[in-house]
């Protein structure tokens, strides 16, 4: 099974300030998401990527960017961190095909913006 | 853009009981459809998946299948246990090869 490491495990920022978050992984799988978790929401897409330097816009990316510069690494950072920012955040990688679907997640990053 | 409708928040049973949790979709090509299961404090992980080709997974005593007129797909268990207590996610992969994900639904099995 694909190992999705992420980084910092829990993180508290002020608002205003830069938050980075990193995701690891060692499958060698081309596709990298970012979601946020939010209770009666579930996982929202925030940003995503194809491979190393592709990055796009998933559904919710406003205040949000992302970095893909090598196969294995996938950042997600904001900017300006907000108290809406306030989430759990999960990274995963995949491989997506008719028969051969796998997407796994990490074990996330809980975000608090005070 | 491709989307996800889960509307069973939280489900209570009793172990043994028959478990049946539905999604509905909407895209413009052919889905793989997914179910997570998470437990607290972790990651989703996937359970089951389906496509257009095989139309029926089954893992671990779970049952996926969809309807491609309806455009719904479900997930089954003929008898749950205490352990199956989690919440479960369905997942459509459309176009753009990113997951979509449903709101979730939480499982509460009484002993």
């Amino acid at each position: 099974e694909a190992a999705v490491t992420q980084s910092p495990r829990n993180k508290v920022a002020v608002t205003g300030g830069k938050v980075t978050l990193s995701c690891n992984q060692t499958n060698n799988h081309n596709n990298m998401y970012w979601y946020r978790q939010d209770t009666g929401h579930g996982l929202r897409l925030i940003h995503y990527s194809y491979g190393a330097g592709s990055t796009e816009k998933g559904d919710i990316p406003d205040g949000y960017k992302a970095s893909r510069p090598s196969q294995e690494n996938f950042s997600l950072i904001l900017e300006l961190a907000t108290p809406s920012q306030t989430s759990v955040y999960f990274c995963a990688s995949g491989e997506i095909g008719q028969g051969n679907t796998e997407v796994f997640f990490g074990k996330g990053t809980r975000l608090t913006v005070v | 853009g491709d989307s996800v409708t889960q509307k069973q928040g939280q489900v209570t049973l009793s172990e043994d009981d028959f478990l049946f949790i539905n999604c509905t979709y909407s895209t413009t090509t052919y889905p793989t459809l997914l179910w997570y299961v998470q437990y607290p404090g972790q990651g989703p992980q996937l359970l089951l998946k389906v496509t257009t080709a095989n139309n029926k997974g089954i893992s671990r005593g779970f049952e996926a299948t969809y309807d491609k007129g309806t455009t719904s797909f479900h997930l089954q268990k003929a008898s749950v246990q205490e352990s199956d207590s989690a919440v479960y996610f369905c997942a459509l992969v459309g176009n753009n090869n990113a997951p979509r994900f449903g709101a979730g639904t939480k499982l509460t099995v009484k002993p």
